[in-house]
């Protein structure tokens, strides 16, 4: 699986939107970019996924360039409890999760 | 989605015993998978449960220091073996579906402290 590349740390205003970057500049064609994000002391959750396109769901948005080499998982308006170490995950197909160092965010009154 | 406990919550233990961590899902799940999260690191995947077969083991872990069962669809068990403070970490159970490894769904971890 490509290697995926994220700050180490962000921090956003409550209520803004919050804009994690990932770089994986090596990605191949059939590998998925996965965000999961984990909230102190509790197990990862799965955020949201995708393979070329934009996608949206309830809890984020997921920006995919047109090259493929980055990514932007959007929150679209933090709170408190967004809080967490957010994860960027390429993943091909048949392999096993890998997770990296992830980006860990502080949302901020 | 699923719903995942895992039994116990924490434990301390002393070095040389084992341990056994119990995870639990509501639904019928094709795969499920046990992870270590060490002291402020990221998650690194042990193995995969396989049901009625033994594990599939990751690189660096091996079935004598880690065994699991896998009896049926909805529970699978880690025993963590011959324990040394180095074992001191979070362990984790997720669960999947054959077609969408990708997304799992994870268990609330098992946080152990060996002393």
């Amino acid at each position: 699986d490509a290697k995926t590349t994220q700050p180490t740390s962000m921090d956003c205003a409550e209520g803004r939107a919050a804009n994690l970057p990932c770089n994986h500049s090596t990605i191949s064609g059939n590998e998925y970019v996965y965000w999961y994000r984990q909230i102190h002391s509790q197990g990862p959750q799965y955020i949201i996924h995708g393979l070329k396109n934009n996608e949206t769901n309830e809890m984020a948005s997921l920006i995919i360039t047109e090259d493929r080499k980055s990514s932007t998982l959007i929150l679209p308006h933090a709170t408190l409890r967004d809080t967490a170490v957010y994860y960027c995950i390429v993943y091909n197909a048949g392999n096993m999760l890998t997770f990296g160092g992830g980006t860990r965010l502080m949302v901020k009154p | 989605s699923a719903v995942i406990s895992q039994k116990p919550s924490r434990d301390i233990c002393q070095r040389g015993t084992s341990l056994t961590i119990q995870c639990q899902v509501d639904s019928q799940v094709t795969m499920m998978f046990w992870y270590r999260q060490q002291p402020g690191q990221s998650l690194t995947l042990i193995a995969t449960a396989n049901q009625g077969s033994e594990a599939t083991y990751e690189s660096g872990f091996v079935i004598d220091k880690f065994p699991i069962s896998r009896p049926n669809l909805t529970f699978s068990t880690l025993t963590v073996s011959n324990m040394s403070p180095e074992d001191s970490s979070i362990y984790l159970c997720s669960v999947g579906w054959t077609h969408s490894i990708g997304t799992q769904y994870f268990g609330p971890g098992t946080r152990l402290l060996v002393l």
